[in-house]
């Protein structure tokens, strides 16, 4: 059984229409990460969130943005998509106990396509 | 901070060899973790191995082995008896052991290394 799931699993939008990307867990862990994959290249954390704390990476665009309405659901808001944004997002969750960090858990990933 | 350096960009041996991948690490961190992941050409990030930075012993699973040396701050993979199967993108990546609330509680991935395995 899926334990993060993402959707859509593709999306295909226009240069500068908001798009946003959902990640929802059935684990119950405490963070959740974006990162951004673009052909080729490795993934790249964009945030987390440790509970309702939100962290930036400091050279995340200011189009992207992020919400996490409950421990179960975390949102990828890209306010005005350029077409470099073309790319695939990866969400990963973990348990973070004390200060000791778990392993993450992947999603299968949303394939985003701007045109 | 923390770098993870793939230097293989891509590999490509017939079935049936056994190909071994490298990766090597840039950490300040004294706890850490090690990690393998498969990527095949569907997308997904398919987790292999987690290795903490307390315990050097190398693993075996299947015809998947790891092997971790702190002096040399590697922490190599070798498939033994390549498939057809084993072919996608193959990541290393690093995080901290603790939380710290900042950037580098996320995995920082190398470059991958694409492994083709022909028939």
């Amino acid at each position: 059984d899926a334990m993060v799931i993402q959707n859509p699993r593709y999306q295909v939008t226009q240069f500068g229409k908001p798009v946003t990307l959902s990640c929802s867990q059935t684990l119950n862990h405490n963070v959740m990460y974006w990162y951004q994959q673009k052909s080729s290249q490795a993934p790249k954390l964009l945030f987390h969130y440790y509970d309702k704390d939100f962290n930036n990476e400091a050279d995340t665009p200011d189009n992207f943005q992020s919400r996490r309405p409950n421990t179960s659901f975390c949102f990828l808001d890209i306010r005005s998509p350029g077409l470099g944004d073309t790319a695939m997002y990866l969400c990963a969750t973990s348990r973070v106990t004390g200060t000791f960090n778990q392993p993450q858990h992947f999603g299968d990933g949303t394939r985003l396509s701007i045109l | 901070a923390q770098k993870v350096t793939q230097a293989q960009t891509e590999i490509s041996v017939v079935e049936k060899e056994d190909v071994t991948l490298d990766c090597v690490y840039e950490t300040r961190d004294t706890t850490y973790y090690l990690f393998w992941y498969k990527q095949p050409p569907s997308g997904e990030l398919v987790f292999l191995i987690r290795r903490n930075s307390f315990d050097e012993q190398n693993e075996i699973s299947g015809r998947y082995s790891w092997n971790f040396q702190k002096s040399t701050s590697s922490f190599n993979f070798t498939i033994t008896a390549s498939q057809v199967v084993d072919s996608a993108v193959y990541f290393c990546a690093l995080s901290e052991a603790n939380y710290s609330g900042g950037g580098a509680d996320g995995l920082t991935f190398g470059k991958g290394t694409h492994l083709i395995i022909q028939p």
